[in-house]
């Protein structure tokens, strides 16, 4: 069974400061098929990045994608007011799974 | 500007069936796939079904393989859940969403449309 796993599971930080969450495979995603979104609270989560690096149309460039096969990381520097959301991961290509998701927290 | 209007969500009793719509406007919608992700209250989300743009090719997630079916009607721009066998644990908010490749990233989400299941 094909698992994703984020951490922390809540980040507590202020604006200016920069997050870095985590995402965990259980099997290696193969051709970095892995994706970001942004859930602010009450709204329909959005697409922030794709092919684990590659920023959405419209996604500001504080927010960065890396990593390869099971080990994968999403930050953003410099948070602004308008980041703090729940963020979640996702494989897609193989199966379309997500991770439970990690809240950046004031 | 992409649009996607989710409709048909309510109070269903176990065991009941319900159908979900949901209205694309503003791209061309037989390129894209189509899926239904949901979130039961307070939770993470979930994908339940994908189906690609001409209809014929879908996919299920186990926990509601048998039970609900994906359709789309490419002369309306409109996505279809139907839901069967509903059980307590379907409870959730499900959104409509949009992606250009099959089995892929989603490009865009409605707003969602919430489905309680209870006697």
């Amino acid at each position: 069974e094909f698992v994703l796993t984020q951490s922390p599971g809540t980040l507590s930080l202020s604006p200016g400061e920069s997050a870095t969450l985590s995402c965990r495979a259980s099997q290696r995603i193969n051709s970095d098929y892995l994706a970001w979104y942004q859930q602010k609270a009450g709204q329909a989560p959005r697409l922030l990045i794709y092919g684990t690096s590659r920023r959405a149309t419209g996604i500001p460039d504080r927010f960065s994608g890396s990593g390869s096969r099971t080990d994968f990381t999403l930050t953003i520097s410099r948070l602004e007011p308008e980041d703090f959301a729940v963020y979640y991961c996702q494989r897609y290509g193989d199966s379309l799974e997500f991770g439970q998701g990690t809240k950046v927290d004031i | 500007e992409v649009q996607l209007l989710e409709s048909g969500g309510g109070l269903v009793q176990p065991g009941g069936s319900l159908r979900l719509s949901c209205a694309a406007s503003g791209f061309t919608f037989n390129t894209y796939a189509m899926s239904w992700v949901r979130q039961a209250p307070g939770k993470g989300l979930e994908w339940v079904s994908i189906i690609s743009g001409t209809g014929h090719a879908t996919e299920y997630a186990d926990s509601v393989k048998g039970r609900f079916t994906i359709s789309r009607d490419n002369s309306n721009n409109t996505v279809y859940l139907q839901m069967n066998s509903l059980r307590a644990e379907d409870t959730a908010v499900y959104f409509c969403v949009g992606g250009f490749y099959y089995m892929y990233y989603f490009d865009f989400w409605g707003q969602g449309t919430r489905l309680t299941v209870s006697s």
